[in-house]
């Protein structure tokens, strides 16, 4: 089946950091990535979809200067939060879909734990 | 506009059957999924109905009526493990394909 792994899956640091956040397709490739966040019993908030070789497109209110995407290959994207501060501590979590869309589930990283201090 | 309704939790017993109804509004309907969520895990894929009828996997199978806007999962022979958070979720083709979420229903099993 397929698998995404996101790391890492803990990060525990202090407030001004810059945090950057992998996800990769192991085993198929994926031209469209979603990046989610998930505060402590909430539901999953997409924050943006991430296009291979194309810019990011956000979703309404996340800020695209703090919360960099880059999408360089069909198997990797990564997530960069700037200058992290403690209400940026949440569940960040991606998903990847396959090339034809038609039928294809996105399948889900573990997620990646974030704490800002 | 684009709403998913479920309801926010829902309790049963250890060996029994429990139903978890979703109710949709989408303009580019492209298919529904049902997605399990450990507490502090990241989601899990269960189904996917893009057809009216039920699909079955095992002990979960899920429905959908696209005339009513309408999907349920059903949980059979239901196990402890099977305490989580279960998300309904739409795709929407006028939306470049993105899953709009449902809330989650978090399942509690009693023994």
């Amino acid at each position: 089946g397929a698998v995404v792994s996101q790391h890492p899956s803990w990060v525990i640091c202090k407030s001004g950091t810059s945090v950057k956040i992998e996800c990769r397709s192991l085993d198929f490739q994926a031209t469209t990535m979603f990046w989610y966040r998930q505060f402590p019993k909430q539901s999953l908030m997409l924050m943006a979809t991430s296009n291979e070789g194309s810019k990011a497109t956000y979703e309404q209110g996340v800020e695209k200067d703090k919360f960099l995407i880059n999408h360089a290959s069909l198997t990797l994207s990564t997530l960069t939060v700037t200058s992290a501060h403690p209400e940026d501590s949440s569940f960040y979590i991606c998903s990847a879909r396959e090339w034809d869309a038609s039928n294809q589930p996105q399948h889900f990283g573990d997620g990646t734990r974030l704490s800002i201090l | 506009g684009q709403n998913i309704d479920q309801p926010t939790e829902m309790t049963a017993t250890e060996g029994a059957i429990v139903q978890i109804n979703c109710t949709y509004q989408t303009s580019g309907f492209n298919g529904l999924f049902w997605y399990q969520q450990h507490a502090g895990e990241a989601p899990t894929f269960l189904s996917y109905n893009v057809l009216d009828g039920l699909e079955e996997k095992g002990r979960f199978s899920s429905f959908l009526s696209r005339s009513k806007g309408y999907s349920y999962l059903l949980l059979k022979e239901l196990q402890m493990k099977d305490s989580a958070s279960y998300l309904c979720a739409v795709r929407d083709r006028e939306s470049n394909y993105q899953l709009i979420w449902g809330a989650g229903t978090k399942l509690i099993i009693k023994p």
